[in-house]
């Protein structure tokens, strides 16, 4: 298994510009999230899906949105980039095992806006 | 204020000493994680637990349910062992603590 994989793994973007960050699994999981990572901050849930179809917002969705088409793919939109943006984004995806969920983290995408 | 505090927050030791960090919480949970995260990025999960103690070599995670407590301990510590350390809590939702730089000097 590849695991959980991220494209690109680093991108710089010009503000006001739009990207999709690529989040796949082939481990079959239900669960898939993103979260950012910004320097000093521990990591920020943007949004979750618990199966295809289903996506819900995490604690900081504005500007971001996402879409839950298939079990394996999870992208991450950004519309009208802004500095506040710039950070370094994970992807997740966990299953339920004994009871309790076990999650296994992509490479992480570097994203700079300026 | 955080669901999940960790300390300390930057760690400097000596090869070959003992290394404990420890994480505090606030929220519910179904199990505790404690995740590595290397320079260059990855990260990776270390041991989920939700009572008593774990461990896989030189690694030691306890956790107290009813103080809500964790702590991580590293025995005989490697520069290698130097990473961001991290704990995590809840269920299908995670709450991160900040992490906890540590280096180890040969």
């Amino acid at each position: 298994n590849a695991g959980v994989t991220q494209t690109p793994k680093f991108r710089i973007l010009k503000i006001g510009q739009s990207m999709t960050l690529q989040c796949t699994q082939d481990m079959n999981h239900n669960y898939m999230y993103w979260y950012r990572q910004d320097p000093g901050m521990g990591l920020k849930l943007i949004y979750y899906s618990v199966g295809a179809g289903i996506t819900d917002k995490g604690e900081v969705p504005n500007g971001y949105n996402v879409s839950r088409s298939t079990t394996e793919d999870f992208p991450l939109r950004l519309e009208l980039a802004a500095p506040s943006q710039t950070s370094v984004y994970f992807c997740a995806s966990s299953y339920l095992t004994s009871g309790h969920y076990e999650q296994y983290f992509g490479p992480g995408t570097r994203l700079t806006v300026t | 204020k955080n669901e999940v505090e960790q300390s300390p927050q930057n760690l400097t030791a000596q090869e070959g000493e003992f290394i404990t960090i420890n994480c505090s919480y606030s929220v519910g949970i179904s199990a505790l994680h404690w995740l590595q995260q290397h320079p260059g990025g990855g990260i990776v999960s270390l041991f989920m637990l939700s009572s008593g103690k774990k461990k896989h070599g030189r690694l030691i995670a306890t956790i107290n349910i009813q103080e809500k407590h964790s702590s991580l301990h590293i025995t005989a510590s490697h520069p290698r062992d130097s990473a961001v350390y991290i704990c995590a809590v809840g269920g299908n939702q995670f709450y991160f603590g900040t992490g906890t730089s540590l280096t180890v000097i040969p």
